[in-house]
């Protein structure tokens, strides 16, 4: 069974801060999304890395994903109040179903 | 297209009575998957299909569950029998075949009273 282990399980920061999340994992992935979930919606997908060692920036959001592409990490840059919500790593596996950690729940103060 | 559509959103019924859920992907998705969210935990996986064919069932989807996808676009879940422990989010997701990511709805959020 692949797991992902995404730490820490809370955040909370002031609004302008910087942050990392981390999503950590003993098997090799093909792919990795990250996504954002907000209560009672779905998840909205962020980012798909492929390749180990690549680096994706989106705004303020910068995701690396380990050279043995079984780790990945999320930074944001000077974070917002809407920055706040669950965010999710998913490995996808062969088959295309993927597996997802339990989340960092991210709440930014103004 | 705007994107996966699921409906319900929100489901209550009693313990021992029958759910159906309905999944729309995106139109061009030949994929499609059924996950479930518990609080405080991440989507778990419980069956995906390629076109009309159901290619793999989680462990966690037990005879009361059921899923079809019969013309290859929309798809249905049903529980039979619902139990207080089937109460979570249901997403449904979609991708393209060789797509690495999925897009999921906004889900339905099933309680069973």
């Amino acid at each position: 069974t692949q797991l992902l282990e995404q730490s820490p399980q809370f955040l909370s920061i002031q609004e302008g801060e910087n942050l990392t999340v981390y999503c950590n994992s003993s098997s090799v992935f093909s792919s990795l999304q990250w996504y954002r979930q907000e209560p009672g919606e779905g998840p909205v997908l962020l980012v798909t890395v492929v390749t180990g060692g690549e680096v994706k920036k989106l705004k303020r959001l910068t995701f690396q994903f380990g050279d043995a592409r079984k780790d990945s990490s999320l930074h944001i840059t000077a974070a917002q109040p809407g920055d706040t919500g669950l965010y999710l790593c998913a490995g996808a596996g062969n088959a295309g179903k993927s597996t997802f950690g339990d989340g960092t729940t991210l709440t930014v103060k103004p | 297209d705007t994107g996966v559509s699921q409906d319900p959103r929100h489901k209550i019924t009693k313990r021992g009575q029958n759910v159906t859920f309905r999944c729309d992907p995106i139109s061009e998705h030949n994929r499609l998957y059924w996950y479930r969210q518990t609080l405080g935990q991440g989507p778990e996986f419980l069956t995906y299909f390629q076109n009309e064919a159901q290619l793999e069932k989680s462990r966690l989807l037990s005879d009361r569950f059921s899923a079809e996808r019969p013309k290859g676009s929309f798809s249905t879940l049903e529980i039979q029998r619902t139990e207080q422990g089937d109460s979570a989010m249901y997403l449904c997701a979609s991708s393209l075949w060789g797509a690495p990511e999925a897009f999921f709805g906004q889900g339905t959020r099933l309680t069973v009273v």
